[in-house]
């Protein structure tokens, strides 16, 4: 069954750096999402991508962080100069379609952890 | 702003017994409601996906209900089993992303 792939699955970085989270959503899919979940709190929606563009991006989305399809398979977020309140688990996910009958698909997740 | 909420926070039950779980959602106007599973330090499942035109969805021993105008869904799970365990999250659909309640931890015990 298809799946989305994230790696790595668990991260550790000095505050202050930067970091890539990958992921490889499923091959027909056309919608791309980065999501992130604090300990304890809700899955918060951070940015969707579409064509090669950012769709829509939550407040959370600000200029610390990008996302990038380098190539035809993979879909990265970038956070620069991190902080502690980025740790957290972040999801790629991705739906074949946009809006009505979209069914998102998510990975197991990139563990951040800043210290 | 759209605000999802999931009551309860947190089930026990004995194997074998049918639960239902509630999700509720302030704006109407959503495109889909998708209910998801995951287990501790996991990603998140997919276990099913109700269109806003829609009232049911079911797979296996699972039934989601959808009323849009009243904002309201629930997850029916019959004969529940130990592996029925995890943290049930329901999401709404609001332009292109998903709005989460924080979940509902179900514990089952054999």
């Amino acid at each position: 069954e298809p799946e989305v792939t994230q790696t790595p699955s668990h991260q550790v970085t000095q505050m202050g750096q930067e970091v890539i989270l990958r992921c490889v959503p499923i091959s027909n899919h056309l919608y791309f999402y980065w999501y992130r979940q604090i300990l304890g709190q809700k899955v918060e929606f951070l940015v969707s991508f579409y064509n090669n563009e950012i769709s829509e991006k939550s407040e959370i989305f600000d200029d610390q962080f990008s996302v990038e399809r380098p190539d035809g398979s993979n879909f990265t977020l970038k956070i620069r100069s991190t902080k502690l309140e980025d740790s957290a688990m972040y999801f790629c996910a991705s739906s074949e379609m946009d809006r009505v009958g979209t069914e998102a698909f998510f990975g197991q997740g990139t563990r951040l952890t800043v210290v | 702003k759209q605000e999802v909420t999931q009551i309860p926070a947190a089930l026990s039950v004995p194997e074998g017994e049918n639960l239902v779980l509630n999700c509720s959602f302030t704006d109407s106007a959503i495109y889909n409601l998708q209910w998801f599973r995951q287990d501790p330090g996991k990603g998140l499942t997919s276990l099913l996906l109700i269109q806003s035109s829609q009232r049911e969805q079911t797979s296996g021993r699972l039934n989601a209900s959808l009323d849009k105008s009243s904002g309201r869904s629930t997850l029916y799970i019959a004969a529940s089993q130990p592996g029925d365990s995890a943290t049930y999250l329901c999401a709404v659909q609001a332009g292109t992303a998903l709005i989460f309640g924080k979940g509902t931890t179900l514990s089952v015990s054999s």
